[in-house]
């Protein structure tokens, strides 16, 4: 059966820090894979996906980026993390053509 | 801009009562609506995926019905409970999901 990790699970940062979250997924090969923000009060928002290896779509104009150095792992970073950063950040994955998503557990990021 | 919106935001109920809520996306260049289940502390969850018009679909007392030609998806749970609790996200499907802000439910005992 297929698995996905994100770490870490919460994670306080000083504001102009570097951040890297990272997820990955088992059971699987050539996933779709999302990084999706709920920033407080609002809805998920997507952020990148990927339709393969250093493939990654942006979504919205930020201070992040994504990568994709191997077929089942996902990394979202930051160079200098702003206070608008805060938010809990989903890593998903689909099969290619399937739209379901299968979310991981999260990472909660607060910048102060 | 695709406006995918819920309503209403949040819902208090009693254990026992039957509740619904709506999810509203635009009507044209249907594909897909999924339904999703987040509870506290855990990842969403996916509960359906409605792709034709009048699909009703059922998973235990939950039930969801699908309306394509004016936009609009219900969620139906018969006999809450409390371990129902939980923010519940509808997604249109574009080549992505497009996510409401969701109805978060809330059912006492």
């Amino acid at each position: 059966s297929q698995t996905i990790h994100q770490w870490p699970a919460t994670l306080v940062q000083p504001v102009g820090s570097p951040l890297s979250l990272e997820c990955t997924v088992e059971g699987t090969s050539n996933p779709n894979l999302y990084w999706y923000r709920q920033a407080a009060g609002r809805g998920l928002q997507l952020l990148f996906y990927s339709v393969g290896i250093g493939q990654i779509s942006s979504e919205v104009p930020q201070n992040l980026s994504a990568s994709r150095p191997q077929d089942r792992q996902f990394i979202l970073s930051s160079k200098k993390l702003l206070l608008s950063d805060s938010g809990f950040y989903l890593c998903a994955w689909s099969g290619q053509g399937q739209e379901t998503q299968y979310f991981g557990p999260g990472t909660r990021l607060l910048v102060l | 801009i695709l406006n995918v919106e819920q309503s209403p935001q949040s819902l208090h109920v009693q254990e026992g009562d039957s509740t619904n809520f709506t999810c509203s996306f635009p009507s044209s260049n249907f594909y897909a609506l999924h339904w999703y289940r987040w509870e506290t502390a855990k990842s969403p969850e996916a509960l359906f995926v409605m792709t034709l018009n009048g699909d009703e679909k059922k998973k235990g007392r939950i039930s969801a019905t699908l309306n394509t030609k004016e936009g609009y998806s219900y969620l139906y749970i018969k006999g809450s409970q409390p371990e129902d609790s939980a923010t519940y996200l509808c997604a249109f499907v574009t080549d992505k999901l497009i996510f409401g802000t969701g109805t978060r439910l809330q059912v006492f005992p």
